[in-house]
């Protein structure tokens, strides 16, 4: 059964840093381009970042670049998310989705709350 | 940047058919998926590459996609179908990954 269980959110003050981690199950992860897709409350979907499969190509959205950085270490079969400069415009549920589209399935989610 | 434009609501009685689109430029030329989210869910992937029906998603469901605008269709709507429903696509051209802005499906 595949499995995508995002750990790492929690309540950091602006300008703070976090650390998101996916653990994978169920599929052979290093055949998979992975995703963070995050959910502001009350708000859409917002695509955030891709890696592909050895991480040599990482895609990010305009509003997180130079402060987000998507990695993934195949050995563990873990994606993560490393946030700096945390704004509060971050708080969201952030997602981690197999895939790049079109992919079957998510996690979670995980909550990132950014207050002071 | 890319953009997809959804309608923020669209409300259908039971029993008749709902219709969600997705405009974006040439979206014909890409590939559409939809996804479905509850309240406090994930969102799940009910229709890939258009027009290809995940495992589990009934038969209800159907998709489409030509010129600059795809389309989403729900037969004989039910109460359990009221959700939000975003599209989404890879925007090669620009390597990113974008989705419409949601829709919310209301049954009268």
């Amino acid at each position: 059964e595949v499995q995508l269980v995002e750990s790492g959110g929690g309540l950091v003050q602006p300008g703070g840093s976090l650390r998101l981690s996916c653990a994978a199950s169920g599929f052979s992860f290093s055949s998979y381009w992975m995703t963070w897709v995050r959910q502001a409350p009350g708000m859409g979907l917002q695509w955030v970042a891709n890696i592909d499969l050895d991480g040599s190509e990482r895609y990010y959205v305009d509003s997180v670049k130079g402060r987000f950085t998507i990695s993934r270490d195949n050995a563990k079969n873990s994606l993560f998310l490393q946030m700096n400069s945390l704004r509060v415009e971050d708080t969201a549920v952030y997602y981690c989705a197999r895939g790049v589209t079109g992919d079957h399935y998510w996690g979670q989610g995980s909550l990132v709350t950014v207050s002071s | 940047s890319y953009v997809l434009t959804q309608p923020p609501s669209v409300s259908v009685a039971p029993g008749k058919t709902a219709t969600i689109t997705c405009g974006g430029n040439d979206i014909g030329s890409l590939s559409v998926h939809w996804y479905q989210q509850k309240p406090g869910q994930a969102p799940v992937l009910v229709v890939y590459d258009d027009s290809d029906r995940s495992p589990g998603i009934p038969e209800r469901f159907s998709g489409s996609n030509s010129g600059n605008t795809a389309t989403l269709t729900i037969s004989r709507v039910e109460a359990g179908d009221e959700a939000d429903y975003y599209c989404q696509v890879w925007h090669r051209s620009s390597d990113h990954v974008v989705f419409g802005g949601g829709s919310k499906l209301t049954v009268l």
